[in-house]
């Protein structure tokens, strides 16, 4: 079945730490996004990517990086220059290159700790 | 700037009894608006979505939602609420020339629904 696969589900970081989040899509979708979520903020946008070898900064993309090296990967590197890491990460796939009018298909998430 | 507005952070409904979830947005042009679902620990869920035509719009689940431009709302509902609609719900704009040429969604929120027995 096509989707998209998130790991691992949760995730612990000590202090100083780099870690990557694993996103997969089998879709076959263009565009590829990463949300952070804090309770009460709603979806907050870190990265997106819309082609291959090419990505653009969301509204909180300090202390993250991203790469887009094949079209059905889009992994998330949550840096030691992040403050506050701890939070829900969604990865999120769309057909096409822009979100206007098409559905957006998440992955689980993957929960972030700080310990 | 576009934004989306969500006033209830938390609603409680009684089982079997009608649901309104309120949204409102802010957007120049004709908006592409969408409402997900999210179970606790989960991903989102398309439930529906309104591009153009006819202003109510009926999703997944027996949900549906109608637009309304004079009020800048898309409001969803639900004539009887059942125990596992118990979620978090957020309404969505679809931006046009995000970073002047891409698109992206814009989130309201949520609104935690709880569903009483």
């Amino acid at each position: 079945d096509g989707g998209i696969t998130q790991s691992p589900k949760y995730l612990f970081r000590k202090e100083g730490q780099n870690v990557t989040l694993s996103c997969e899509q089998n879709l076959n979708h263009d565009a590829m996004y990463w949300y952070r979520q804090d309770p009460g903020q709603g979806l907050r946008l870190i990265y997106y990517s819309q082609i291959v070898n090419d990505f653009q900064k969301g509204d909180i993309a300090e202390g993250y990086s991203v790469s887009r090296e094949k079209k059905e990967s889009f992994p998330l590197t949550v840096t030691s220059a992040q403050k506050n890491p701890t939070a829900f990460y969604l990865c999120a796939s769309i057909k096409g290159r822009t979100s206007m009018n098409t559905e957006a298909f998440f992955g689980q998430g993957t929960r972030l700790t700080v310990v | 700037a576009q934004s989306v507005t969500q006033p209830d952070i938390h609603i409680t409904v009684s089982e079997g009894a009608s649901l309104e979830l309120r949204c409102n947005y802010s957007y120049g042009a004709t908006p592409y608006l969408f409402w997900y679902v999210q179970s606790p620990g989960q991903g989102l869920q398309l439930l529906l979505k309104y591009f153009s035509g006819d202003t109510l719009v009926q999703g997944i689940k027996g949900f549906e939602a109608e637009f309304k431009r004079s009020q800048s709302s898309f409001n969803l509902r639900k004539p009887s609420v059942h125990w596992s609609d118990a979620a978090e719900y957020f309404c969505a704009v679809g931006e046009m020339n995000y970073g002047g040429s891409q698109g992206n969604l814009i989130f309201g929120k949520g609104t935690k629904l709880s569903v009483k027995p």
